[in-house]
């Protein structure tokens, strides 16, 4: 039973559309994040949620918009998508914000820009 | 400003062999601190933590890590590589400023293991 789901797995667009992934969690959880790996495998956290409340914003084009509709839920929609948002994005989820606590990834979204 | 540095971007080890994993932090506050692996297309998955108790951590598959405060480090170990040890490894420190914790990543080590 797959603890964090994205969709899609593969996202292959043109530059200019507007594309969204999505996130769910079947933990409990009320922590929620979105993560960004780059070609070069560097992680770099977008957002952050905490019981549908966004709590980081790191900084990121104001093209990405997160929505948490619910605590399992955290999706991530991306505007006018431009080359350089090709990468892997990572939902992730905690129990907690505190930083103590494990956080489980999903398998991620990889996200090619035409 | 909480960060992560891993030495060797590349490591590889002959099956049986020590693996060494190096990772160095910079945080103000006493640290949470991780190690996640990442196996081929998939996501991160957590190897251990240290959140102030003992310094020496175990985690899964024989890995394990130790907390030196003196050294800022906390270098992954296990006695004995395997093939399915082949990974991208990432340490991690959990930065609490602001009250919200983040992770912030080190830029990983790929480690390849031979026959």
């Amino acid at each position: 039973d797959t603890a964090v789901s994205q969709t899609p797995k593969y996202l292959v667009t043109q530059m200019g559309n507007d594309k969204s992934i999505k996130c769910e969690q079947n933990l409990g959880h009320d922590t929620m994040y979105w993560y960004k790996q780059d070609s070069k495998k560097f992680l770099k956290i977008m957002f952050s949620y905490n019981n549908k409340e966004l709590i980081i914003n790191e900084t990121v084009p104001n093209r990405f918009s997160p929505k948490s509709p619910d605590k399992a839920h955290l999706n991530l929609h991306i505007n006018s998508l431009e080359l350089g948002d090709s990468a892997v994005y990572f939902c992730a989820s905690s129990q907690d914000d505190r930083g103590r606590d494990e956080q489980f990834f999903g398998p991620g979204t990889r996200l090619t820009v035409l | 400003a909480q960060s992560v540095t891993q030495l060797g971007s590349h490591v590889s080890v002959s099956e049986g062999a020590l693996v060494l994993l190096r990772c160095n932090y910079s945080s103000s506050v006493p640290p949470y601190l991780f190690w996640y692996v990442q196996y081929p297309n998939q996501g991160l998955q957590l190897l251990l933590k240290y959140t102030s108790a003992a310094t020496l951590v175990k985690g899964i598959n024989g890995f394990e890590a130790e907390f030196k405060k003196s050294e800022t480090s906390f270098h992954l170990t296990k006695p004995s590589a395997h093939m399915s040890d082949a990974a991208e490894y990432f340490c991690a420190v959990s930065d609490r400023a602001g009250g919200y914790n983040k992770l912030i990543f080190g830029a990983g080590t790929r480690l390849a293991v031979h026959p």
